[in-house]
């Protein structure tokens, strides 16, 4: 079985411009989670999707947002780039929404604000 | 709002050696999932082991077995007879067993590089 998939796995971006970052399940898995890895303040809950729903939002500003598809697929947008975006991006797909099911992780996707 | 705090950055280990990963966690919840993740320097995270906060017996997984101490809020990850391979950042995660909202977020620590030496 196919892991999480997360594309582009690089990515330089200028500051004010936007990015979406793609991220796909494990296939069957309908639960997928965001979390921003950084030197300065470690890996940090974005936001969680079920059955296209945000489920759960963690607190960033309203420049970060996502959504789900109904293949499971999900992405992420961050507009208005500034420098302190500058991350590793991870993406976790989960079988079902809830508390008995292990998180798997994709690579991630570097993103670099210029 | 839960916390984990893994208080060694870096930790270093000779090859065959045993080493003891540190991590406390603050939380007002009575159920509640524990894991180790490791983060090798490919970024992909990888589950190491997971503690169900009602089990009382610590849980193993070949080489890497947990210590849990609940009252302390503990929860610590020793690997034995280390290798190579087990070279990576070591991350202790926090999971409500709440089954709305924030079920399946993680809350990390910051961290602990693990060096494995010859």
């Amino acid at each position: 079985k196919a892991g999480v998939t997360q594309t582009p796995r690089y990515l330089i971006k200028t500051r004010g411009q936007q990015v979406t970052l793609s991220c796909s399940p494990i296939s069957g898995h309908r639960s997928v989670s965001w979390y921003q890895q950084t030197p300065g303040q470690g890996l940090q809950f974005l936001f969680e999707y079920f059955s296209e729903t945000q489920r759960n939002k963690g607190n960033f500003p309203g420049r970060f947002s996502g959504r789900q598809f109904s293949n499971s697929r999900s992405e992420m947008n961050v507009s208005t780039l500034e420098l302190g975006d500058s991350a590793l991006y991870l993406c976790a797909s989960t079988y079902l929404a809830g508390v008995h099911n292990e998180q798997f992780f994709g690579p991630g996707t570097r993103l670099t604000v210029l | 709002a839960q916390t984990v705090t893994q208080s060694q950055p870096e930790m270093s280990v000779q090859e065959a050696e045993t080493v003891t990963l540190s991590c406390t966690y603050d939380t007002s919840e009575s159920d509640y999932y524990l894991f180790w993740y490791k983060q090798p320097p490919s970024r992909q995270m990888i589950l190491v082991i997971r503690q169900e906060a009602y089990k009382q017996q610590n849980a193993t997984e070949n080489r890497f077995s947990v210590n849990f101490q609940k009252a302390a809020k503990s929860f610590s990850l020793k690997i034995s007879d280390s290798q190579l391979g087990d070279a990576a950042m070591y991350f202790c995660a926090y999971r409500s067993a709440v089954t709305t909202g924030t079920a399946s977020k993680l809350t990390f620590g910051t961290g602990t590089r693990l060096q494995v030496t010859l």
